[in-house]
């Protein structure tokens, strides 16, 4: 089954404890990200990717790291998280069609992170 | 920056009624895509539009683009129950470049009385 999978669904953590919310798709996608949502904000992107080795800021990149190393996974890193990294995080992945345009996102099923 | 906006920020409509709402957006774009999302959960594609398309169906969905004000709407006829969910609009932006990230508006959020 296509799927792209997040681990973990629920996290609790405190302030300033490394983590890693991991992402996998199965699709054989060019394209990954990151997104985070919050009430009122809509989702907003954190950081995406567009090949292996090829990693780009989005929209609040600050607090985050990302790495493409294989082309299924693209793991999130939160260094030293805060409080107002407490989110709810959407992984996402797609092909990528002519002239650069991206098809269709397939979205995991979110990460709930809350960070004391 | 968010590239596209959604409006109205929410609808209230009576089952069986049908529910339009609009994207905005910046710059030229490839395509254009709606999603759906069920409160919490990840979101879900439904249609995507060409920037050389000008209407688009599928099922009780019909989608327009209008490249000329920059802006789509997704039009939902004969709504159900089950469509109460909130619906996003994509798109990237694309610069010399090559395009930035898939980015997604503030969503529109549909409730559909029973």
């Amino acid at each position: 089954e296509a799927q792209v999978t997040q681990n973990p669904r629920y996290l609790i953590t405190v302030t300033g404890k490394k983590l890693t919310v991991t992402c996998s798709q199965n699709m054989n996608h060019e394209y990954m990200s990151w997104y985070r949502q919050d009430p009122g904000l809509g989702l907003r992107q954190i950081y995406y990717s567009m090949n292996v080795e090829v990693t780009d800021k989005g929209d609040v990149p600050e607090g985050y790291k990302v790495s493409r190393k294989e082309k299924r996974n693209f793991p999130l890193i939160l260094e030293s998280p805060s409080p107002n990294q407490t989110s709810l995080y959407f992984c996402a992945s797609s092909s990528i069609g002519l002239a650069g345009a991206y098809n269709e996102q397939f979205f995991g099923p979110g990460t709930r992170l809350t960070v004391l | 920056s968010q590239q596209g906006e959604e409006d109205p920020q929410a609808l209230s409509i009576q089952e069986g009624e049908n529910a339009t709402m609009n994207c905005s957006y910046k710059t030229s774009i490839n395509n254009l895509q709606w999603y759906r999302q069920n409160s919490g959960r990840g979101l879900v594609h439904l249609i995507l539009i060409r920037s050389n398309e000008r209407e688009k169906h599928s099922g009780r969905l019909r989608v327009t683009l209008d490249t000329s004000k920059k802006s789509s709407s997704l039009l939902i006829t004969a709504s159900r129950a089950a469509d109460t969910a909130s619906y996003f609009c994509a798109t990237a932006l694309y610069s010399g470049g090559g395009a930035d990230g898939l980015t997604f508006g503030k969503g529109t959020h549909l409730i559909i009385q029973p």
